[in-house]
């Protein structure tokens, strides 16, 4: 079970936007900033956003991040075949004084 | 060009300790704001933090495996070494190192290609 939680699958098709949400609590997401992470099968995770809606250079602008009280969202517009692959949230968990992982959500590009 | 590579056994067997080391380079982990920690995936599930180790050598454990992880760094030569005791079948996952970039924080912006390791005797 993950202190973070997101839904455990998602899917879309080509061009169409998809949401995958991210729900925390007071100790992680209401008071720290959300990063995300892309993991493209069989492949080491990849920093998607940090600071709840940075880009790191090179990621595209499609991918867009954003949070409100103890909920964080990442959103991928422009769906592309590329973008099949596990889509972690990721916090700094004041309680438990470490980081907390969301459960991942598979995306399908249908 | 900041790379981090992780080396350690394999196989273990169940009861033993396993130790792994994170070799980079690109970074110093005497430069302020820099960490780097452990986090671990289980075949076909999600990431799991473990520990983290930052340039003031404070360190910070998952409270889940704390008393069974050790994390340590050597700085003149660009490694972090994760110890975990008492290893068990559960703990077959592939174990990956990464930057931290911030204090307190799970940015995470460079990451290790991982090291399979499996517990069974």
């Amino acid at each position: 079970q993950s202190v973070l939680t997101q839904p455990p699958s998602a899917s879309g098709t080509p061009g169409q936007r998809v949401t995958i949400s991210c729900s925390g609590s007071s100790s992680n997401i209401g008071s720290n900033t959300v990063n995300w992470y892309q993991q493209l099968p069989r492949t080491a995770p990849k920093l998607l956003i940090h600071n709840n809606n940075q880009r790191p250079s090179g990621v595209p602008d499609r991918f867009s991040g954003s949070k409100s009280g103890t909920s964080a969202s990442l959103a991928i517009s422009g769906l592309q075949s590329e973008d099949e692959a596990d889509y972690f949230c990721a916090a700094w968990d004041d309680n438990l004084d470490g980081v907390v992982f969301g459960g991942g959500t598979k995306l399908t590009v249908l | 060009q900041i790379t981090l590579k992780e080396s350690g056994p394999a196989l273990v067997k169940p009861t033993q300790t396993l130790t792994l080391t994170c070799t980079f380079s690109g970074f110093s982990l005497s430069s302020r704001g820099v960490g780097v920690g452990w986090i671990r995936q289980p075949p076909g599930k999600a990431l799991e933090w473990l520990a983290v180790i930052y340039w003031t050598d404070d360190t910070r454990y998952s409270p889940f495996l704390k008393n069974r992880v050790t994390i340590t760094r050597d700085t003149s030569k660009n490694q972090v070494v994760l110890t975990m005791a008492n290893m068990d079948p559960f703990d077959t996952a592939t174990y990956y190192c990464a930057q931290s970039a911030d204090l307190w924080n799970a940015y995470l912006p460079y990451w290790g290609q991982g090291t399979l390791v499996t517990v069974s005797s």
